[in-house]
């Protein structure tokens, strides 16, 4: 498809397992961020890839949470040993945008994969 | 990132223009003024961005004040559709600084 897509859309996991969110961003596209969202809340900054590599990590609330983009493409979120305070929608974005020379802040989102920790 | 301060939220007629404000007073000369909007269950959507003159595209207007502490986004005419969660976030969007900083926005709500 021509947008941000992530998978599963849906999870439901028990107190303490390990999960992986995927996000397959939109052909090209250089940058790649996570957010996670709350009920009420607007998105929360996770972690920002450009390329491969991680640009900015600073919004990992913890070190159960590990994100990886290998090849510049694929993304995936990893969450060790869940906890309840860990549901919410996790959100991906990639973005390629230019204007004059620099990136624009164009974020294109997926739809996102809500989490829900029982 | 500057902090923004919007109203939780507004609503409208349908049909008539939405214009939603947003205080930066502490925005920095380099820092562009930056407007998403969600819709229920949706992820957030780019709408249009600025950084001190005014700016226009097929979605809505975007006025910034002389002293950029301020900007208003217009919806010249609202829809059923336009309902959603606006975000007003402020950013430099370069270098170290390349990620955009959500808060609450303003739910805008458009009646029949």
């Amino acid at each position: 498809g021509a947008g941000v897509s992530q998978t599963p859309s849906n999870k439901v996991t028990e107190k303490g397992k390990y999960v992986e969110l995927r996000c397959d961003p939109i052909s090209g596209h250089t940058a790649l961020y996570w957010y996670r969202q709350s009920l009420g809340q607007g998105p929360e900054f996770l972690i920002y890839f450009q390329g491969t590599g991680a640009a900015d990590d600073s919004g990992l609330p913890n070190d159960r949470f590990f994100a990886v983009r290998p090849e510049g493409s694929v993304s995936t979120l990893k969450i060790q040993r869940t906890e309840r305070g860990d549901s919410a929608v996790y959100l991906c974005a990639s973005s390629n945008s230019r204007w004059g020379g620099r990136y624009t802040g164009e974020l294109f989102f997926g739809e996102g994969s809500r989490l829900t920790v029982l | 990132d500057a902090k923004t301060t919007q109203p939780p939220s507004m609503d409208c007629a349908e049909g008539r223009a939405a214009n939603l404000p947003c205080n930066h007073s502490t925005i920095s000369g380099n820092e562009y003024v930056y407007w998403y909007r969600q819709i229920h269950s949706q992820g957030p959507q780019y709408i249009i961005h600025g950084l001190k003159n005014n700016e226009t595209n097929e979605m809505a207007s975007l006025i910034i004040t002389e002293d950029r502490k301020s900007s208003t986004l217009i919806l010249p005419h609202a829809t059923l559709r336009d309902t959603a969660v606006y975000y007003c976030i402020v950013s430099s969007y370069t270098g170290a600084n390349s990620k955009l900083t959500f808060g609450k926005g303003i739910t805008l709500s458009v009646r029949p």
